[in-house]
């Protein structure tokens, strides 16, 4: 089975500061990994994806994420938030044995201070 | 072009009616999904058809049924409609180990 955990339920920053979401998985092979994003209203978009090689994965408007297979995380970054990056973040896992079958974590609410 | 659209964006109904929701694709995708993602915004997979087979139903009442005409299509039927369905519900496809790619959502709100 795979799972996937998100710490931070709400994250509140000012414009400019620096973010790390928190994603844990757990499952007992090789694993492709996502985060998406859902601005107000709006429907799941792809902010990155990890499927193999390079570690670092950047994605869209500035966003990257750092898969370390020694700790199963998969940490979203961004040196420098925006309030128009306010928005609900979800990290998704797909098993390798699991094509098409992605468990999400129960999100991250950030909300970003003008 | 819409790549996954979904009708219709709104459903407001009562309790014990029967609603359907559908959802199409022009993305050539042969895997699409319905997801539940309710008001604490939990995202959880309903269904899954590959090709017009079924092959993900998780336990979801029997009450939903979805019914995948062609692997463009996958509509979700709802009988009885009760309180605890209202929920807004997101069609999606993929690809293999592709992300997915959601529609705008149905804001379902049963009174």
């Amino acid at each position: 089975a795979q799972s996937v955990s998100q710490h931070n339920h709400h994250v509140i920053l000012s414009e400019a500061a620096s973010l790390e979401l928190g994603c844990n998985y757990s499952y007992g092979g090789t694993v492709n990994l996502f985060w998406y994003v859902q601005y107000p209203g709006q429907h799941l978009q792809l902010l990155l994806k990890y499927f193999s090689g390079d570690p670092l994965v950047k994605g869209i408007k500035g966003f990257e994420a750092e898969f370390i297979k020694s700790k199963f995380s998969f940490n979203l970054r961004k040196p420098s938030v925006q309030w128009s990056d306010t928005a609900e973040y979800f990290c998704a896992v797909m098993g390798s044995t699991n094509a098409g079958k992605s468990t999400f974590g129960d999100g991250t609410t950030l909300t970003v201070k003008p | 072009d819409t790549a996954v659209s979904q009708t219709p964006k709104y459903l407001v109904t009562q309790m014990g009616n029967d609603k359907s929701i559908k959802c199409e694709q022009n993305l050539g995708h042969d895997t699409m999904y319905w997801y539940k993602q309710d008001s604490k915004k939990f995202l959880k997979i309903m269904f899954s058809y590959n090709n017009k087979e079924l092959i993900i139903n998780e336990t979801v009442p029997n009450r939903f049924s979805p019914k995948s005409p062609d692997k463009a299509h996958l509509n979700l039927h709802i009988n009885s409609l009760e309180l605890g369905d209202s929920a807004v519900y997101f069609c999606a496809s993929s690809q293999g180990y592709s992300p997915l790619h959601f529609g705008n959502g149905t804001r379902l709100t049963v009174t």
